[in-house]
């Protein structure tokens, strides 16, 4: 199974910081990389398809890039509705997997 | 629009099982993998596997093979997960969530809870 590893596990930023979240698969995966926003209580978002593609509403202060093994989600500018746990999610395998989640919080 | 409603909250016992309903709506039905995902109390998600509606095809997780099965009814549009054997381990709420790619639209989710 490809285990995906999230770092860092938690974060504390600031409204208007530049963050940035990585992932790493344990084998390539090539672009095959999906970045999720989940707010408590509520079902996971997508946000980035394919290691770059933002979503369709998806604001353009989000973006994600990589290939292979290593990969990352950028959030250019910090807004107050971002606090949130990001997730990765490989879709290479026919067992997809997650990493851990990154908690973001506010500083 | 796309929407996917799901069953209501359960409350099991040990050893019991338990089949939870998706219900889609405002796309084809036979045209996106429904995928099935959990989240335990406090922690991060997990991929449980995926149904084809189309062919009916199934893939599972390794870890749940054996103790789920997951079915669908094209007449009503309704994608169906079921868990056997339940232990405490399994309390969690679970979701559905469209896919091909990425899993663009989720079910609200549904608490099992499994508790003697």
């Amino acid at each position: 199974d490809v285990q995906m590893t999230q770092s860092p596990s938690s974060l504390s930023a600031s409204v208007g910081d530049r963050v940035t979240i990585t992932c790493r698969a344990s084998q390539s995966i090539s672009s095959y990389l999906n970045w999720y926003q989940q707010k408590s209580g509520t079902a996971p978002k997508l946000l980035i398809e394919t290691a770059s593609r933002l979503q369709s509403g998806v604001p353009s202060r989000f973006s994600g890039s990589g290939s292979g093994t290593d990969f990352t989600l950028t959030i250019s500018s910090l807004q107050p509705e971002d606090f949130a746990t990001y997730y990765c999610q490989q879709t290479y395998s026919n067992s997809i997997s997650f990493g851990q989640g990154t908690r973001l919080e506010i500083k | 629009q796309v929407q996917l409603v799901q069953s209501g909250a359960e409350v099991k016992k040990p050893g019991a099982s338990v089949k939870v309903s998706c219900k889609a709506s405002g796309y084809s039905f036979t045209g996106y993998y429904v995928h099935w995902v959990r989240q335990a109390p406090g922690q991060g998600l997990e991929w449980m596997g995926w149904i084809n509606p189309n062919s009916g095809g199934t893939n599972y997780a390794q870890k749940f093979q054996g103790r789920v099965t997951m079915t669908r009814d094209t007449s009503i549009s309704t994608a169906y997960m079921e868990l056997t054997r339940l232990t405490s381990d399994d309390t969690a709420v679970y979701y559905c969530a469209r896919g091909v790619g990425g899993n663009d639209y989720w079910g609200q989710g549904t608490l099992v809870t499994v508790s003697s």
